[in-house]
Formats: structure tokens, C-alpha cells, sequence
């Protein structure tokens, strides 16, 4: 099993693109998360998704879309990038729904907005 | 929603040495509460969890103790080593589950020579 995976890795925009990052995973995991890294701020949950069609907001949603159309993708979508959206997003996922399952992460996109 | 405090933000040791990271959360129905290490540059990884039913768990030189009445939970290194040196993060989910782990800010672990 490749596990989660995340594409790019490293991505520059100017103010005002957009972009969608992409998460896949191959572990038939219901649920699914974004999360954003920030220096001295821990990880900040973006949305999440607990099955094919369903998402929710996190704690931090503004500026990001998403949507589960497959149980293996959930991507990312920047509608109009601001410099406040650097940052490192982490893609993770879990088996069940249940918040005591171990949740793994991808290996990270670096996003600069210039 | 949950709240999780983790100190310190920066913790030194001398290699062999022990040391301890304490985290408290403020959502009494949390009940899962995973740790994590990250490299420089990496994802973060699991390194040990524990779930309410229990009040300590041990993998080999890391344990982690959780006292619910008080709200807190604590990562226990021993013996540390060069490779230790790592951030580490506490995090704990909310009530209901659904809606993801609240992590704490990190701390910065150095492991001296």
C-alpha cells in the first residue's frame, strides 16, 4: 500500500490563482482531512470528509473547498489565493468514523503565495 | 470545541537523560489521545496513543499517562538519544469524533550530546 499521498510536494502561486491540491489514499478509509501547518500553530483542521459525498467544515475553512466524489480522493481546492494561505497542508486519513481510530498523514504540500 | 495546551515549547536534555511533555485539553468527552513526532521537513508519525479506558500506556522507552478528572496527559521519553530530537505534538479529538483531531502547538525536543 502506497498509504496517503499528496501531490505536488512544493507549489509557488501568485495572489489571486487558484489550485487544487490532490490527496489519495489506498487503505479504503471512510474518513479524510486536510490540515494546515503553520509555524508555532500545530496543525489546524481545514475540512474533512466522513464518506464518498459528504464533507465539513474544520476549523479553519475559509478560502478552501472540497469535495469526495471516490472513497480514495479528496482534493483541495485554493479558489483565490491570498499570502495568508502559505503554509505545509497535510492530507490525512482514517479507517472508521470512530475519533479513536489512528489517523495517518500524507507526506505534506509546501504552498507559497507571493 | 476542544482546546489542547501543550508545554513547554521547547524542551533541552542531555542525552540519557528523561523528559516529559504535558498537554491538557478542555473537552471532557475527548477520549482518544494520540501523539505524534515530526522531523524537520516530514509528515508527522505516530509514535503512541491512548484511548480513556486506560490510564498509561508503555511502548519500550515512551509512555504516555492521561488523568481525565484533571484533564491532562503527558509523553514520558526515557534513555533519550540523538533521534529523539524531534517537534512532538499532542492532539486530542473532539466528543463526537467526526470532526478530527485538536493538536497542540508543539514542542521542539534537543536532545544534547
Amino acid at each position: 500500500n502506497a498509504g496517503v499521498t499528496q501531490t505536488p510536494k512544493f507549489q509557488v502561486l501568485k495572489t489571486g490563482q487558484s489550485m487544487t491540491l490532490q490527496c489519495a489514499q489506498d487503505m479504503n478509509h471512510e474518513y479524510m482531512s486536510w490540515y494546515r501547518q503553520d509555524p508555532g500553530m500545530g496543525l489546524r483542521l481545514i475540512h474533512y470528509s466522513v464518506g464518498a459525498g459528504i464533507t465539513d467544515q474544520g476549523e479553519v475553512p475559509n478560502g478552501y473547498n472540497v469535495s469526495r466524489s471516490t472513497t480514495e480522493d479528496f482534493p483541495l481546492r485554493l479558489l483565490s489565493a491570498a499570502p495568508s494561505q502559505t503554509s505545509v497542508y497535510f492530507c490525512a486519513s482514517r479507517a472508521g468514523l470512530a475519533g479513536t481510530d489512528t489517523q495517518y498523514f500524507g507526506p505534506g504540500t509546501r504552498l507559497t503565495v507571493l | 470545541g476542544e482546546n489542547v495546551e501543550q508545554h513547554p515549547s521547547t524542551l533541552s536534555v542531555q542525552e540519557g537523560d528523561s523528559a516529559v511533555i504535558k498537554c491538557t485539553y478542555s473537552d471532557s468527552a475527548s477520549n482518544y489521545f494520540p501523539w505524534y513526532k515530526q522531523e524537520l521537513g516530514k509528515r508527522p508519525q505516530l509514535i503512541i496513543d491512548i484511548r480513556s479506558n486506560v490510564g498509561e500506556k508503555k511502548d519500550q522507552r515512551i509512555a504516555v499517562t492521561l488523568n481525565k478528572t484533571a484533564k491532562h496527559f503527558s509523553l514520558h521519553i526515557t534513555e533519550t538519544q540523538p533521534e529523539d530530537s524531534a517537534v512532538y505534538f499532542c492532539a486530542a479529538n473532539s466528543g463526537g469524533g467526526a470532526d478530527g483531531l485538536t493538536f497542540g502547538k508543539g514542542t521542539h525536543l534537543i536532545i544534547q550530546p
